[in-house]
């Protein structure tokens, strides 16, 4: 059973645009929200993070959009740039981290 | 430099054969993770370990096994009962499993393919 959905499965953005990725979630119970970063052949890493407590969270150009109501979260990439491309996984965790589809992100020079 | 190493980098398995992946971590973390990463499936548990000689199945557990006899070594056996082992494998660790805010670190991968 997937828990978290994660769209669109691929992204391609000119540079200097905005990217954002989206995330739907179902349970509840879930308490925190990170974002993990994986370039081509290496594993993630960890990007930024949101408790659901907040709306809203801003790491330079990365903001984490949160809509508690709606159970959806979304990650924006302000003045996406070509080292920005890479696959982003949203995930989620109780004590249990699951992960979403992940989205391929490719930005244009 | 702390950090988590996996080798080998690349893998080929025959049919019917065993393979172990290595995974090695300097952090002094108590929690090591395996995940299968398959292109539009994300990241999904096999198995995870909480504390040497103790580990627990995750969500795609069949035709896997692990061994946790050491707290820095987590190895990952793949059966000849995984019928579709081609996947990115990845290592992680976390200074502790339960909490909500457990930050992993994972290793470079490993991408097994079968010959």
């Amino acid at each position: 059973q997937q828990q978290v959905k994660q769209s669109p499965q691929s992204l391609i953005v000119q540079k200097g645009g905005i990217s954002i990725i989206n995330c739907a979630y179902e349970n509840t119970a879930f308490d925190y929200f990170p974002w993990y970063q994986q370039f081509p052949g290496k594993g993630p890493a960890l990007l930024i993070a949101i408790r659901p407590d907040v709306s809203e969270k801003k790491e330079g150009r990365f903001t984490i959009s949160f809509n508690k109501s709606a159970k959806q979260f979304s990650l924006h990439i302000m003045d996406s740039q070509p080292g920005d491309s890479a696959t982003y996984f949203c995930a989620a965790s109780y004590g249990k981290l699951t992960f979403g589809q992940g989205t391929i992100l490719t930005v244009h020079p | 430099d702390g950090g988590i190493t996996q080798s080998p980098k690349y893998l080929f398995r025959k049919e019917g054969q065993n393979v172990t992946l290595s995974c090695e971590q300097n952090l002094n973390h108590d929690a090591m993770y395996w995940y299968r990463q398959d292109p539009g499936q994300g990241l999904r548990l096999i198995y995870y370990s909480q504390i040497v000689n103790d580990f627990q199945k995750g969500d795609i557990a069949e035709g896997y096994s692990v061994s946790r006899e050491k707290k820095e070594s987590f190895p990952l056996t793949v059966t000849s009962a995984q019928k579709n082992p081609t996947a990115f494998y990845l290592c992680a660790s976390s200074l502790r499993r339960g909490a909500s805010n457990e930050k992993l670190f994972f290793g470079s991968g490993t991408q097994l393919s079968v010959l």
